[in-house]
């Protein structure tokens, strides 16, 4: 089936500093990538949506020059956390989709990013 | 605009016991409707996913689903649960706008007793 490959799994940075989050399609194109995030306890909220070769779609309140994600190719997609502070710590999970919506969706398997 | 609920933010069953988690969803035409499960610190597993045709569909590791209309509803049931069923559920839909992105419901949080 599908995969979706999501690193680093984990990661701890310095506050100021920046964080890529990778995720790629092994086995399909990915059309479409979601970037989500997802508070402890709580439910997945759609940071931003990208296509191959376009710029991103952030969702209202989300800050584009923070969350920098680049999706040049129809297998990878990053999500860059610039000058990271603590309250970006979070869980963040990648959704990658072929053109077919009943192809489905595929998630990654999420990066715990702490900032200290 | 639309939505997904789960109306039981936490379950507890009995290991051996039947399963129903609750899924109600707004939306006017045939939705494309998911289940998702995810263990602590994991991404989300893709249980089962309605689009058209039989209203039963069934999924893995045990796991079906009954779409209703009329009752705009999606119930994620299992016979019999096992200890590693444990885990957070989700239930979502296609959203409405051009990105199609996945919109979920709060999930619902299952846990087994031995």
């Amino acid at each position: 089936g599908a995969v979706v490959s999501q690193h680093p799994s984990w990661v701890i940075c310095k506050s100021g500093t920046s964080v890529k989050i990778e995720c790629r399609s092994l086995d399909f194109q990915a059309t479409t990538m979601f970037w989500y995030r997802q508070f402890p306890k709580q439910s997945l909220m759609l940071m931003a949506t990208s296509n191959e070769g376009s710029k991103a779609t952030y969702e209202q309140g989300v800050e584009k020059d923070k969350f920098l994600i680049n999706h040049a190719s129809l297998t990878l997609s990053t999500l860059t956390v610039t000058s990271a502070h603590p309250e970006d710590s979070s869980f963040y999970i990648c959704s990658a989709r072929e053109t077919r919506v009943d192809y489905g969706y595929t998630f990654g398997s999420g990066t715990r990013l702490t900032v200290v | 605009a639309q939505s997904v609920t789960q109306p039981d933010i936490h379950i507890t069953v009995s290991e051996g016991a039947s399963l129903e988690l609750r899924c109600n969803y707004s939306y006017g035409a045939t939705p494309y409707l998911f289940w998702y499960v995810q263990s602590p610190g994991q991404g989300l597993q893709l249980l089962l996913k309605y689009f058209s045709g039989d209203t039963l569909v069934q999924g893995i590791k045990g796991f079906e689903a009954e779409f209703k209309r009329s009752q705009s509803s999606f119930n994620l049931r299992k016979p019999s649960v096992h200890w590693s069923d444990a885990a957070e559920y989700f239930c979502a839909v296609v959203g409405w706008g051009s990105q199609g992105n996945l919109i979920f419901g709060k999930g619902t949080k299952l846990s087994v007793k031995p």
